[in-house]
This record gives structure tokens, sequence and C-alpha cells, in this order.
């Protein structure tokens, strides 16, 4: 079974600083990861996908994510953070094929300082 | 124009009592979801349909019970409501059941009192 794991519940960045949120995953094989983002009251929206291939993509709002097989990872990365980014990221994994739905990680809360 | 529906928005319920959520989809999708979140659990996996069957049931308690009366509708039942039930629901759907991207509905936040 497949598993996530985001090591930090909370992160404060300073407005216009870089960002990087971890996510790492669990699985023997090559799975589908996501990063999904929650705005306060709202539902989850899909900010960035990984499917087999380049191993950096590229999100909505200059969000970008690695994959990593070597470190089972998936980070997060922003390079210049805005106070609108202030918002709950959860990273998913997937099994590709089959019968099989995301596993999400507990989130990480993000806080932009001015 | 959203594309996933939840109704209602809000919810206020007694203990005891029951209440329907309802979801639907005009994605085209052909798997549906049902998640619960609360400061208890952040992100909880209830159920999931594809083609109108149950594919996987998380929920341990039986008085949790999707219907889906059309391909693109996904409700959710819930009798002998608990101030423990008290959380966000969401609906969320994808292509198919093939570990693909989710795309989620605003919720309904429910109240028990």
């Amino acid at each position: 079974a497949q598993s996530v794991t985001q090591p930090d519940a909370r992160v404060t960045v300073s407005e216009g600083a870089s960002l990087q949120l971890r996510c790492k995953y669990s699985y023997f094989g090559t799975p589908y990861l996501f990063w999904y983002v929650q705005y306060p009251r709202q539902g989850l929206q899909l900010l960035l996908k990984y499917y087999p291939g380049d191993p950096v993509v590229q999100g909505v709002n200059g969000f970008e994510a690695e994959f990593s097989k070597s470190n089972s990872s998936f980070h997060l990365r922003k390079a210049s953070v805005h106070w609108s980014d202030w918002a709950v990221y959860f990273c998913a994994v997937s099994i590709p094929g089959g019968n099989y739905k995301p596993t999400f990680g507990k989130g990480t809360s993000l806080v932009v300082h001015p | 124009d959203p594309k996933i529906i939840q109704k209602p928005k809000y919810l206020v319920a007694v203990t005891g009592s029951e209440k329907i959520l309802i979801c639907e989809q005009y994605l085209g999708h052909n798997a549906m979801y049902w998640y619960r979140q609360s400061a208890k659990k952040p992100l909880e996996f209830m159920f999931s349909y594809s083609y109108q069957k149950l594919m996987d049931n998380q929920t341990a308690s039986s008085r949790f019970q999707p219907q889906s009366s059309k391909k693109n509708h996904l409700d959710l039942q819930i009798t002998a409501l608990k101030p423990d039930d008290s959380a966000t629901y969401f609906c969320a759907s994808s292509q198919e059941t093939g570990g693909e991207e989710q795309y989620f509905g605003p919720g309904t936040r429910l109240t028990v009192l």
C-alpha cells in the first residue's frame, strides 16, 4: 500500500521569499503524485500533478514540484511567495491504474507574513 | 460555472436526526468520492464509486450510506446523527478510478447539536 508524509504541519515564510514544502511517499514502484491547495472554507484544488515523465512539473501560480525516486520525495517549490498563497497544501500519492484512490498527507499550513 | 455542486453549503442538525448531503458533478467523470474533514482528521476518505457501483468503503459505521441515482450524482445519507459527525464533507470526482487526479466540490459543513 502507498503512503505519504508531510513532515511539516506548519511553515511560515515572508512575502517574496522562496518556499519549499516537503512531501515523502512510500511505494515500491513509480506512483502518480499530486499537490492540492485548500484556501479557507473552500474545497481542495489541484495545483499540479506528476505522471511518470519529466521529474519537474509546473503548476498554477508559479508553483513547481520535483519528483525524486531515489529520495521518494515530491517537494513543492515557489520562487517568490505571495500573501494569497496563504493556505493549506496537501500532497497525495496514488498507484497508476487499477481501482486505487489517492492517499493524502495530513497537510502543511502555509502562513505568509508581510 | 461550478463543475461540482454540493448542497447545502451549511447544515445544522440535532442529535439522532437524519440528513442527506447532495453532490452533482458536471465534469463527465465516471468515478465519485466522499471525504470528511474535521479538526481531528485533516482529510478522511469515506467512499468511492465507479459507474454507480461502490468500489471502496472506509467508513466503519453503517450510518453513512452513499446513494447514486444517476452517474453524475452521489449523495450521502447520514442517519442517527451524532455530535462527532460534525465536519465538512467533500465530494470529489475523477475520470476513472485509475489513481488519476480528483476534483473537489466546495463542501457541506455539517454541525450536529
